[in-house]
């Protein structure tokens, strides 16, 4: 069971170029999230996806946009990337149809830009 | 606004135990969960609590009081390989989880 998986596991970026963070769960969780994760400050959610073909704005959604066109795939784009989106990424999933919502997460996409 | 509080850094032995406290403001609660962080690595999944008192898991037990919005985490028999930050997590009212910023858990031998 692969769980969460997420690629590239680092990455140096050229301010202003495009990068896209990638996704992946096989667990057939309805839900899924984008954290930022930076020193002193604890993670921060981005956009989250509450089912396929839905999104949300979350705490931090300037600069990031996100797609859900299906239940395993939630990919998280930098349009325009910025010295202050240097950051680890987290993705996460959940079953929200019960009452706990646990989230489980990714390994992490290390990014600076540079 | 929403708040949660804990302690940044915490200094431990070997062989001992240790709480790691949290207080929570936020709008609505649906449930308080601990992960646990090692350097590097993603959060990994602890404990919930969503109602009143002590749930025990092994060496590990999370201790929940809404009425105080309060919860502390227990950690027994401290082993080195526990050192991680500890990160304290609440489900608000839109079934979003809001985050502490974690707390550094240093165990000395």
């Amino acid at each position: 069971i692969a769980g969460i998986t997420q690629a590239p596991t680092s990455q140096i970026l050229a301010a202003g170029r495009r990068m896209t963070l990638r996704c992946t769960q096989d667990m057939r969780h309805n839900a899924m999230y984008w954290y930022r994760q930076d020193l002193g400050l604890g993670l921060r959610l981005i956009h989250y996806s509450n089912t396929a073909g839905t999104t949300g704005k979350g705490e931090v959604p300037d600069g990031y946009s996100v797609s859900r066109a299906n239940t395993d795939d939630f990919p998280l784009t930098l349009a325009s990337a910025v010295p202050s989106q240097t950051s680890v990424y987290f993705c996460a999933s959940s079953d929200s149809i019960g009452p706990v919502h646990t989230q489980y997460f990714g390994p992490g996409t290390r990014l600076t830009v540079l | 606004g929403q708040n949660i509080d804990q302690p940044t850094e915490m200094t431990a032995t070997e062989g001992a135990i240790v709480q790691i406290n949290c207080t929570y403001q936020t709008s609505g609660f649906n449930g308080l969960f601990w992960y646990q962080q090692h350097a590097g690595e993603a959060p990994t999944f602890l404990s919930y609590n969503v109602l009143d008192g002590l749930e025990e898991k092994g060496r590990f037990s999370s201790f929940l009081s809404r009425s105080k919005g309060y919860s502390y985490l227990l950690l027994k028999e401290l082993q080195m390989k526990d050192s991680a930050s500890y990160l304290c997590a609440v489900l608000d009212s839109n079934y979003q989880l809001i985050w502490g910023a974690g707390t550094k858990l240093i165990i000395k031998p």
